[in-house]
């Protein structure tokens, strides 16, 4: 079975331009979370949707970050306008029911130049 | 609130030898689940292990095993005979089990293992 998987696997931006970074939740899997690590932060949970509805929320920094699920094989992360500190490796997960691990895609790595 | 520690920065061994790593957290429950996950250069992030708290019996996982001790809040990770592929970062997470998904990880412990 393939796993999360996200795109683009790098991207490289300007500062003030939209960003957006996409997910594939494995079949069956009713929860996606998304995750951005820095070494600063670490890794830290900026939102999580349970059959494409936004459960928690409060780990999106600020109104730039917009998330959505429209449907049950797909989500996106959208930063608009992006500055440098949101650079960063973004993670996708997926997990089929509560408290099961979760699995992970490879990530975004994402420069804000 | 809920948080998880790691103490070790960084750790070495040499390989086939064993090493330990420590993580502990701090939680007013008494149901939770408790993971270390494993993060190579390659940046994927990889399940190792988990725990249910509910359980005594700690969780083995091949070469992985863990020492969890619910009253003191520790959950260490055991590697034996450590290989060369298990250089990496190791975190140790925490997730509540009622009201939320939510993982909590700690800042990770970055093994090194020498020839």
């Amino acid at each position: 079975d393939a796993g999360v998987i996200q795109s683009p696997r790098h991207e490289v931006t300007e500062m003030g331009q939209e960003v957006t970074l996409r997910c594939k939740p494995i079949s069956g899997h009713d929860y996606l979370f998304w995750y951005r690590q820095t070494m600063m932060r670490g890794l830290e949970l900026l939102i999580y949707f349970n059959n494409n509805v936004p459960i928690d929320d409060s780990g999106m920094p600020e109104d730039r970050f917009s998330a959505k699920m429209p449907n049950a094989s797909f989500s996106t992360l959208k930063i608009q306008p992006s500055e440098p500190r949101d650079s960063a490796v973004y993670f996708c997960a997926s997990t089929p029911v509560r408290n099961q691990p979760q699995h992970f895609g490879d990530g975004t790595r994402l420069s804000i130049l | 609130a809920q948080t998880v520690t790691q103490s070790q920065p960084e750790m070495s061994v040499q390989e086939a030898e064993t090493v330990t790593l420590s993580c502990t957290y701090d939680t007013s429950e008494s149901n939770y689940y408790l993971f270390w996950y494993k993060q190579p250069p390659s940046r994927q992030m990889i399940l190792v292990i988990r725990q249910e708290a509910y359980k005594q019996q700690n969780a083995t996982e091949n070469r992985f095993s863990v020492n969890f001790q619910k009253a003191a809040k520790s959950f260490s990770l055991k590697i034996s005979d450590s290989q060369l592929g298990d250089t990496a970062m190791y975190f140790c997470a925490f997730m509540p089990s009622y009201n939320t998904d939510k993982l909590i990880f700690g800042t990770g412990t970055r093994l090194q293992v020498f020839p």
